[in-house]
């Protein structure tokens, strides 16, 4: 299966761009990068994906480099509302036909007023 | 739309009793499954199902079993709770059928809290 490796925390400033590393390695070449985020006490949110172009939505950019090997989460400006562990997850093929998505420790971000 | 709907919020458990944990979507998502998340663990698959009679095991399926009798519901039965089982589960739900594509978005509950003493 292919896995991913995060930082286990950064830290940045309010209002200073934040980015978050991913490294994929064994990525396959139909696998789409996905980054999730959880805020304190809530499930999972879907932030942002990607498959070989740099993405950007009104949440985050994705930026994938050329060999696809690591991508990078960009928070343009990082609010206090930010904070939360960062989840970047692989589509994994499970059993035959089917597929299972499994995530890893992701990255704790803490926002410094 | 209501989105993924978890029940209960809260549950305390004594060893050794069953329950079940309730997850439902409004949103004709083909794609469901079951996470627990522990301290320090991040959130790990339990159970997972493609479509309405197909279910399949993820990292840690001991001591839970699922069934998936319509595409709306996946409960998570707990058969005989240990402490071990104490834990944070999560349901979650994404568009796609068994041909499951990697660009589908998961949608998360808002979690269920469970104790086992």
């Amino acid at each position: 299966d292919a896995k991913t490796t995060q930082p286990n925390s950064m830290e940045s400033n309010e209002e200073e761009p934040v980015h978050l590393p991913c490294n994929h390695s064994t990525i396959s070449g139909t696998d789409y990068i996905h980054w999730y985020r959880q805020l304190p006490s809530q499930g999972p949110e879907y932030v942002i994906h990607g498959l070989t172009s740099n993405v950007n939505n009104r949440m985050a950019s994705l930026a994938i480099a050329e060999d696809r090997k690591s991508s990078t989460l960009i928070l343009h400006r990082a609010t206090l509302r930010d904070a939360a562990v960062y989840y970047c997850i692989l589509r994994d093929k499970g059993g035959g036909s089917n597929y299972k998505l499994t995530f890893g420790k992701g990255t704790l971000l803490t926002v410094n007023p | 739309n209501a989105g993924v709907t978890q029940t209960p919020k809260f549950q305390v458990l004594k060893t050794g009793q069953s329950m079940t944990l309730q997850c439902a979507q409004d949103m004709n998502h083909e794609y469901m499954s079951w996470y627990r998340q522990d301290p320090g663990m991040g959130l790990r698959l339990i159970h997972y199902s493609v479509g309405a009679g197909i279910t399949d095991q993820g990292e840690v399926p001991n001591g839970y079993n699922v069934s998936r009798s319509t595409t709306e519901d996946f409960p998570l039965r707990l058969l005989s709770a240990a402490p071990s089982q104490t834990s944070v589960y999560f349901c979650a739900s994404s568009s796609g059928t068994v041909y499951f594509a990697g660009a589908n978005v998961l949608t998360f509950g808002a979690g269920s809290r469970l104790t086992v003493l």
